[in-house]
């Protein structure tokens, strides 16, 4: 069974681009999780959807949004790119999100550099 | 709002000991908490995940405890290996997920 896929690997832009990842979830898994973990510090929540609707957010500007498809797969689209927001954006994803209380499964990453 | 602190920052062990690592947190109103481990550069391997309900978790050489009136949980790992060298992460489940920030660990051949 494929395990979570993130595209691409590694992203160059360059300050004020967009970026666009992608993720899609292991087969059967509902509930996608975005996280960025930037160079020094911890893995932060960034984004969650279930059943295609954003269910929480985390302390992140609007410039970061996402959406999930009817497949379950999801885009994370960051607008107007600062230097720090170069970062690995990891992306989960779990059988379901109802109360949280299901495995999340990792994908490798996109790792973004901003220049 | 919740915190999560994640002792020691870094640990470095003969091989075959037996260590424990130590995981925090402020808010014990949690859905679980679930044990991670990242590779240089890699994504996360989801080691246990312990439900709120639950004390601990066991798989192979790997046992964590929970208690959440305490705000505590260890992750214990037997018999370390040079293939256990890895950041260790705790993620406290809620309506957010909240990580620690890692326990960098050496296992020395």
């Amino acid at each position: 069974e494929a395990g979570v896929t993130q595209s691409p690997t590694h992203l160059i832009k360059t300050r004020g681009q967009q970026a666009t990842l992608r993720c899609s979830p292991i087969s059967g898994h509902t509930s996608v999780y975005w996280y960025q973990q930037a160079l020094g510090l911890g893995l932060q929540f960034l984004l969650w959807y279930d059943e295609g609707e954003e269910r929480n957010r985390g302390n992140f500007p609007p410039r970061f949004s996402g959406r999930q498809f009817p497949n379950y797969s999801s885009e994370l689209n960051v607008n107007a790119l600062e230097l720090e927001d170069s970062a690995l954006y990891l992306c989960a994803s779990s059988l379901t999100g109802s109360r949280g209380q299901e495995t999340q499964y990792f994908g490798p990453g996109t790792r973004l550099l901003v220049l | 709002k919740q915190e999560v602190t994640q002792i020691p920052a870094a640990l470095s062990v003969p091989e075959g000991e037996n260590l424990v690592l130590n995981c925090s947190f402020t808010d014990s109103a949690i859905y679980n908490l679930q044990w991670f481990r990242q590779d240089p550069g890699k994504g996360l391997t989801s080691l246990l995940l312990i439900q709120s309900s639950q004390r601990e978790q066991t798989s192979g050489r790997l046992n964590a405890s929970l208690d959440k009136s305490s705000g505590r949980s260890t992750l214990y790992i037997a018999a370390s290996q040079p293939g256990d060298s890895a950041t260790y992460l705790c993620a406290v489940g809620g309506f957010k997920t909240i990580f620690g920030a890692g326990t960098r660990l050496f296992v020395k051949a």
